[in-house]
């Protein structure tokens, strides 16, 4: 149980484009959501945090209109990262945590990498 | 906000060998800490965690001790193997009820045959 699935799992694209990485729970349903993103040989960062019918919480010094965060359903958030550049390559990870009151815990995704030329 | 700080950054063991990581965090208020281990290319997996009101966990080669009144925590793995070869990360929840995860800085270790 508690699975998490990441869509795609890499993405190139040209640097000016837009691209959509998905996060579903598979077999729980998930009122918060956290996006991650890690650069080569460094810890995870925080980016924003996503309650389900709300809006994104974001971090400090995380652009939220260049990254998009929907919540859509209990079950599935979306980071869109808007007019990509080559700096906004890295791993990007997302979490969620089950819909219990008191649940500490966060399942990770395995991760999108994401490379702008 | 909580700063967690995890030492060392690399660790090599031989194989049979126990190894020990270990975490201090900032925030008195923090009551979650789970550890993780990455895998290169893969997420996070959890492995362990422990809640403040408990001083020590173990599951099979793994335990984790917490140290409330000096803020720091540690991973304890016994008679490691190879496949234990991993960057491992250690966690702390935040007191502010966010859930919001504070992420150490990672150690990467090395369990030779």
């Amino acid at each position: 149980g508690a699975v998490v699935s990441q869509h795609p799992s890499w993405v190139i694209c040209k640097s000016g484009t837009s691209v959509k990485i998905e996060c579903r729970s598979l077999d729980f349903q998930a009122t918060t959501m956290f996006w991650y993103r890690q650069f080569p040989k460094q810890s995870l960062m925080l980016m924003a945090t996503s309650n389900e019918g709300s809006k994104a919480t974001y971090e400090q010094g995380v652009e939220k209109d260049k990254f998009l965060i929907n919540h859509a359903s209990l079950t599935l958030s979306t980071l869109t990262v808007t007019s990509a550049h080559p700096e906004d390559s890295s791993f990007y990870i997302c979490s969620a945590s089950p819909a219990l009151a008191g649940y500490n815990e966060q399942f990770f995704g395995p991760g999108t990498r994401l490379t702008v030329l | 906000g909580e700063n967690v700080e995890q030492h060392p950054s690399t660790l090599s063991v031989q194989e049979g060998d126990s190894a020990v990581i270990k975490c201090t965090y900032s925030d008195s208020a923090s009551n979650y800490f789970p550890w993780y281990k990455q895998e290169l290319g893969k997420g996070p997996q959890l492995i362990i965690d422990i809640r403040s009101n408990v001083g020590e966990k173990k599951d099979q080669r793994i335990a984790v001790t917490l140290n409330k009144t000096a803020k720091h925590f540690s991973l304890h793995i016994t008679e490691t193997q190879p496949e234990d070869s991993a960057v491992y990360f250690c966690a702390a929840k935040d007191g502010t009820g966010a859930n919001n995860l504070f992420f150490g800085t990672g150690t990467r270790l090395t369990v030779i045959p």
